[in-house]
């Protein structure tokens, strides 16, 4: 089974910029969540989208949206991009509600210039 | 609340040794403790995880203790190889209150390094 597949790997932006990034869950898993890992604040939580519904949501602005679509696919946004959003976004991926068990991709890695 | 305080940053420790990492948290609604287990250039993988009914879970060298009254818990690695060597973290989270398990609070990391 093919594990949480996140593109793109690798991605340079200028501040002021959009990014938009994507996550294929494991397939049947139908939970997603986000993570933003940096050195300064470690991992964490921004949001976690079940059955398209976002279900919680982190402390981060408005500026970083998601969606989930029919298919348990997901993807991210950060809109005007700061100097600070620089940082490794990881897709996690859980069967369903209840569900305790996280599967992480490898993440993308955003640098913002 | 919702820290989970990880303990220590680094640990260095002989091959054949044991590793020990500590996690403290504060909300008593957590009933979730999974540990990651993170290489470079990799996402976390889930090493090991309890339930706070539970005092002691074992999976291979791994030990998970698990104190609820102190609302300690802790990852016991026997017979540390230098493939263990990686980022270890410890986290945290609840099915109830309308939260969900998919949200992860996580300790600080600890950057463990198995001398041959």
């Amino acid at each position: 089974k093919a594990g949480v597949t996140q593109t793109p790997r690798y991605l340079i932006k200028t501040r002021g910029q959009q990014v938009t990034l994507s996550c294929s869950p494991i397939s049947g898993h139908r939970s997603v969540s986000w993570y933003q890992q940096t050195p300064g604040q470690g991992l964490q939580f921004l949001f976690e989208y079940f059955s398209e519904t976002q279900r919680n949501k982190g402390n981060f602005p408005g500026r970083f949206s998601g969606r989930q679509f029919s298919n348990s696919r997901s993807e991210m946004n950060v809109s005007t991009l700061e100097l600070g959003d620089s940082a490794l976004y990881l897709c996690a991926s859980s069967f369903g509600q209840g569900t305790e068990k996280l599967f992480f991709g490898s993440g993308t890695q955003l640098s913002v210039l | 609340q919702q820290q989970v305080k990880q303990s220590p940053q680094s640990l260095i420790v002989q091959k054949g040794g044991i590793s020990i990492i500590n996690c403290a948290y504060e909300n008593t609604a957590f009933d979730y403790f999974p540990w990651y287990q993170q290489f470079p250039g990799k996402g976390p993988a889930l090493l090991i995880a309890i339930r706070p009914d539970v005092s002691e879970k074992k999976e291979g060298r791994f030990t998970i203790s698990f104190n609820k009254s102190a609302k300690q818990f802790s990852l016991h690695i026997m017979d540390s190889q230098p493939g263990d060597s990686a980022t270890y973290f410890c986290a945290a989270s609840s099915g109830a209150g309308g939260t969900s398990y998919g949200k992860l609070t996580f300790g600080q990391g600890t950057i463990l390094t198995v001398h041959p």
